[in-house]
């Protein structure tokens, strides 16, 4: 079963917006993670986010994380055409430690 | 360093038949975890081996197994294929047990299924 829910599913901006991607999760959590995959490609991972913080800032991106309202947002300031990915949440509740993953916002930005 | 590798990169077979899938991990992580990505369903969890033994299991049919061997790579085996088992199959490792950073993951295998 999906922990995480990406919304909305598919984004599409131009270059030099903001993109704001949003993530739901059902139970508590250790930490909250976002990848991002190009086509048909293997995930990387962009950030990682712990329980008891609330916000994190890597280079163009910012994550924020409530806990009591069990979301997560990924902003990505600024946009390129490279940016052009499928984004995913993924949620670490901590039993038997497995990463579980939403089914992704597609992100296409354009030129 | 060289990160995941998965082989093959693509994989064709028809109904009935076995795949194989294999995975390398990072050199010093010790925990594999196989991912399906099927079309529109996203990423569900498969399999997760730590030190050779399987730790988790994700909701799959026992013709999904796979092992992990003493230098830590892995493979995934899918007997009897259906056709709904067509999908990117993704490897992924990390540091050992009960590490909740980040997974590291292969290109993938895209299995179809004829």
């Amino acid at each position: 079963s999906q922990q995480g829910e990406e919304d909305p599913q598919a984004l599409s901006i131009q270059e030099g917006e903001n993109a704001t991607m949003n993530c739901s999760y059902k139970t508590s959590i250790n930490n909250l993670q976002w990848y991002r995959q190009n086509s048909g490609r293997g995930l990387v991972h962009l950030i990682l986010i712990r329980s008891n913080e609330r916000e994190k800032h890597s280079g163009r991106l910012r994550v924020t994380l409530d806990t009591s309202k069990k979301s997560s947002s990924l902003l990505i300031t600024a946009s390129r055409a490279a940016d052009t990915a499928s984004y995913f949440c993924a949620t670490d509740s901590g039993s038997n430690y497995k990463l579980t993953f939403g089914k992704g916002t597609l992100l296409t930005v354009n030129p | 360093e060289a990160g995941v590798t998965q082989s093959p990169t693509h994989l064709i077979k028809t109904r009935g038949q076995q795949a194989t899938l294999r995975c390398s991990p990072i050199s010093g992580h010790t925990s594999v975890y196989w991912y399906q990505q099927a079309l529109g369903l996203g990423l569900q969890f498969l399999l997760w081996y730590d030190e050779g033994e399987e730790r988790n299991r994700g909701n799959f049919p026992p013709r999904f197994s796979g092992r992990q061997f003493p230098n830590y790579s892995s493979e995934l085996n899918v007997n009897a294929l259906e056709l709904e088992d067509s999908a990117l199959y993704l490897c992924a490792s990390s540091l050992g047990q009960g590490s909740t950073g980040e997974l590291f993951f292969g290109e993938g295998s895209r299995l179809t299924v004829l």
